[in-house]
């Protein structure tokens, strides 16, 4: 059983243009967070999602950051005119159910140059 | 909002000697904390979990503990060994009514150095 799978690994981006990370959960899971991490910090949560709803966005910058899980495909994090300051690495992590314990992905580490 | 400290940030140990990661959090309606291994290059992978009903939970060299009162909860790690040797994540969470939110508040990590 696979784990969940993130892609890209490592994105580079120039400022101002858009980034768009990828994540699949674990098999028979329907529930996605995302979270980023800042050099030396600990993760901060962005967004909730199950299919087709976005549940809690709290943690999502109310500009230039948007979030999606369509019923086919993965979740995508997407970022519109990138900024240094963006520059992190984002986790996404999936659940059976909101009750249980989520499993992360290995990352992708945004660079924004 | 929920806050969560922890300390400290970076622990060396000798192999075969035990760790020591301590955690408060803010918020008293936080009911699941789960701890957190991230290696380099990695992302985090859930070690052991502890909720507000249970004292204490063991899992063979690792256990955790949890005082609701004073709101801080602890990992211990027996034994250690040089693949132990990582960062190390408390989390806290709250079951926001009616929203069926699961988000977790991390603390700032602890760096385990364990020295052969």
């Amino acid at each position: 059983n696979a784990g969940v799978m993130q892609n890209p690994r490592h994105l580079v981006r120039r400022r101002g243009q858009e980034a768009r990370l990828r994540c699949s959960p674990m098999k028979g899971h329907s529930h996605v967070y995302w979270y980023r991490q800042l050099p030396e910090e600990g993760l901060k949560f962005m967004v909730y999602l199950q299919k087709e709803n976005i549940i809690d966005e709290s943690g999502m910058p109310k500009e230039r950051f948007s979030a999606e899980f369509p019923k086919e495909g993965p979740s995508i994090l997407r970022i519109q005119q990138v900024v240094r300051g963006d520059s992190a690495a984002y986790f996404c992590a999936s659940g059976r159910d909101r009750n249980t314990e989520a499993f992360f992905g290995q990352g992708t580490r945004l660079t924004v140059v | 909002g929920e806050n969560v400290e922890q300390h400290p940030s970076t622990l060396s140990v000798q192999e075969g000697d035990s760790a020591v990661i301590k955690c408060t959090y803010s918020d008293s309606a936080s009911n699941y904390f789960p701890w957190y291994k991230q290696e380099l290059g990695k992302g985090p992978q859930l070690i052991i979990d502890i909720r507000s009903n249970v004292g204490e939970k063991k899992d063979q060299r690792i256990a955790v503990t949890l005082n609701k009162t004073a709101k801080h909860f602890s990992l211990h790690i027996t034994e250690t060994q040089p693949e132990d040797s990582a960062v190390y994540f408390c989390a806290a969470s709250k079951r926001i009514s009616g929203a069926g939110s699961y988000q977790l508040t991390f603390g700032k990590g602890t760096k385990l150095s364990v020295i052969p």
